[in-house]
């Protein structure tokens, strides 16, 4: 089965860059979802199809993807990002829905 | 207002069986896939299965086949699923989720959850 490999873990100092990568087999060639999820809260989409972005989310927020690596970009990092941070991608092999891990993003 | 809607908090006994709901408002509930996503305490995102409820049409990950049952009633625009047997290890927080399209298989649109406890 398709697997998605992320940092447990990324701090950042605030209005620094926060990137959160995304790992997996060829995932340049599928389409990555990005979601926030805050304690207590549901998971919110925050980037979709690697780059698109929400029009409620700021554009801080930045997605892209290549090769074997798809990359969650934070610019000007405040302290109301300090949240959970998924990756997904639909496998289309075996039309399965998988998430990546998870990276916990600290604001210091 | 677009909205997933969820059962409250349920508290059930190994062994009993539950059904929980996601209702749907603001939206054509058949013309979207419903998929269910579980977060057990502490832990990520796990993705269940997806239903289109146009048809029923289900397709299960592997590890939960067998374990629940996935079904949407059109009628009052209302996704559940299913336990029969419920075990310890069911407790988690389940979420309900809109899948944008066939084209963007995002998420788009999530419930705010249903804390599922199984304790003796």
């Amino acid at each position: 089965s398709y697997v998605l490999t992320q940092p447990p873990s990324v701090a950042v100092a605030p209005g620094q860059t926060a990137r959160i990568t995304c790992g997996g087999n060829n995932i340049g060639k599928k389409s990555v979802h990005w979601y926030q999820q805050k304690p207590g809260q549901a998971p919110v989409v925050v980037v979709y199809d690697d780059s698109d972005r929400p029009s409620e989310i700021p554009e801080r927020f930045a997605g892209s993807n290549s090769g074997n690596t798809a990359t969650l970009t934070i610019s000007r990092v405040e302290a109301g990002d300090e949240a959970d941070y998924y990756c997904q991608v639909w496998d289309n092999n075996s039309d399965l829905y998988v998430f990546g891990g998870g990276t916990k993003l600290t604001v210091l | 207002e677009v909205l997933l809607v969820q059962s409250g908090a349920d508290l059930k006994k190994p062994g009993e069986s539950l059904k929980i709901s996601c209702k749907a408002s603001g939206y054509s509930f058949t013309s979207f896939w419903i998929g269910w996503v579980r977060q057990k305490p502490g832990k990520g995102l796990e993705w269940m299965g997806i239903i289109y409820p146009g048809d029923s049409d289900t397709t299960y990950n592997p590890s939960f086949q067998g374990q629940v049952t996935m079904s949407a009633d059109k009628s009052i625009s209302t996704a559940y699923l299913q336990w029969s047997s419920l075990k310890a290890s069911d407790t988690a927080m389940y979420y309900c989720a809109r899948r944008l399209s066939s084209s963007s298989r995002v998420f788009d649109l999530w419930g705010r959850g249903t804390l599922v406890t199984v304790s003796s």
